[in-house]
């Protein structure tokens, strides 16, 4: 898969578990995004990394922690989520305004 | 209210009809207006980005920006089942940051 690439594609979780979603961009864009999409809701913008510095942290509760170890990878690091969590949870690279490519995304289901 | 208002539908229409989509929106500071297409299982993919007002076509497909009505339409001529996607419409004042709408469901009848 070019562009943007996630994984897991699904995961399903319990309340107290911990796991990581990964995000890889091949582009050579400068920031990554996660966007967390609900059913009939807008998407909601999670984190903005512009050269690999955090600028955006849109309210997210503390049980969700990213990472950009460089331009090309982004994680969500997920800990003790609530059932109200589960979500596609998608990434997104940009080197302008317009310019964002989704990755297909990583289904999450708290249980 | 919110920020971008898109009517989810779900919209139905039979092959080769015109299909017509719109948000609002109550920020008069946004200057770039985007349509997102969303298959399902899949992230969305840009359609098609306009700056400011007026119309921009790309093949079947038609985009306009009224900014003195805050209102941005997306029009498919010649409608195909492969259209059956959900479109998103999103907008920014210039910045990083888009605000998008919910998303409007469309089916395309064979």
């Amino acid at each position: 898969e070019t562009g943007v690439t996630q994984t897991p594609r699904h995961l399903v979780m319990g309340m107290t578990n911990k796991k990581s979603l990964k995000c890889e961009q091949h582009l050579g864009h400068n920031a990554m995004y996660w966007y967390k999409q609900s059913a009939k809701k807008p998407l909601e913008l999670m984190f903005v990394y512009s050269l690999e510095e955090r600028v955006e942290n849109n309210s997210v509760p503390s049980r969700f922690s990213p990472e950009c170890p460089n331009s090309s990878h982004l994680f969500l690091h997920l800990h003790t989520l609530q059932p109200e969590d589960s979500a596609l949870y998608l990434c997104a690279s940009s080197q302008d305004m317009y310019g964002y490519t989704f990755g297909s995304g990583t289904r999450l289901t708290v249980v | 209210q919110k920020e971008v208002e898109q009517d989810p539908g779900p919209l139905s229409v039979p092959e080769g009809a015109i299909v017509s989509l719109n948000c609002t929106y109550s920020n008069s500071a946004f200057q770039y207006f985007m349509w997102y297409r969303q298959y399902s299982r899949k992230g969305p993919e840009l359609l098609m980005y306009t700056y400011s007002s007026g119309n921009k076509e790309d093949g079947r497909f038609t985009a306009q920006v009224d900014k003195s009505s805050k209102y941005i339409s997306l029009f498919i001529r010649d409608s195909q089942p492969s259209d059956s996607a959900t479109y998103l419409c999103a907008m920014t004042v210039g910045d990083y940051k888009l605000s998008f709408g919910a998303g409007t469901t469309v089916t395309v009848r064979a």
